[in-house]
């Protein structure tokens, strides 16, 4: 089946960190640049981040630049998040996307929910 | 960055109705616009790309269209199960590939 699951989500205080992990599986997931999507609550659809197939080339949205990086193990068809200086803004559920044709976000993961509250 | 202004943000509606929700681009972006679906504590879904090109298994009664930086999601004839948010999404300028506000549709 072709899917994305993510993990790693949950009640962190302000200032902590967090890993979010992304497992893909049904497809080449080498062959797909993929993006890190959130949604606070009640609120719309923001890029936060994204990575290129080759992991040379990353983006960052300006509210998580500098605190949040993004990676991936191709040989584990994996992608993570590494969150530092969390902060209350942060509080979303995060959806690993993966980018197809025409850069469409063509599969999305379920989401994990990240709550920063002290 | 470019911006998508998207309208109305609520829209109350009965099934068999034909509705329309549209997004403006703050400059160019082609064809370049997509429009998903999201359901409560669902993750959105892919309905149209390139502006007017069918996800597959996306049912018919849902068309896109452009004009200019204008674009348009229409649904011909609503289903219980289209009540929901719609966002449309900018392709063109990469990164970010930034969202609309949302159109969240209700029933009347």
């Amino acid at each position: 089946e072709v899917q994305l699951v993510e993990s790693g989500g949950g009640l962190v205080q302000p200032g902590g960190s967090l890993r979010l992990s992304c497992a893909a599986s049904g497809f080449i997931f080498s062959g797909y640049g993929m993006h890190w999507v959130r949604q606070a609550p009640g609120k719309g659809l923001e890029d936060v981040s994204a990575i290129s197939t080759n992991g040379d080339s990353t983006y960052y949205g300006d509210a998580v630049k500098g605190r949040f990086s993004i990676s991936r193990d191709d040989s584990k068809s994996s992608l993570y998040l590494q969150m530092g200086g969390l902060r209350s803004e942060d509080t979303a559920v995060y959806y690993c996307v993966r980018e197809g044709l025409a850069r469409n976000f063509d599969l999305w993961g379920r989401g994990t929910l990240v709550t920063v509250s002290s | 960055d470019i911006q998508v202004t998207q309208s109305p943000s609520f829209l109350s509606a009965s099934v068999g109705d034909r509705v329309t929700i549209t997004c403006r681009a703050s400059q160019g972006t082609g064809s370049y616009l997509a429009w998903y679906q999201q359901k409560p504590g669902k993750a959105p879904k892919l309905l149209i790309y390139a502006a007017s090109t069918l996800q597959s298994g996306v049912p018919s009664r849902f068309s896109g269209s452009a004009s200019g930086t204008d674009f348009t999601l229409t649904i011909s004839s609503l289903q219980p199960e289209d009540f929901a948010t719609y966002y449309c999404q900018q392709l063109n300028t990469y990164p970010p590939l930034t969202f609309g506000g949302g159109t969240k549709m209700e029933i009347k």
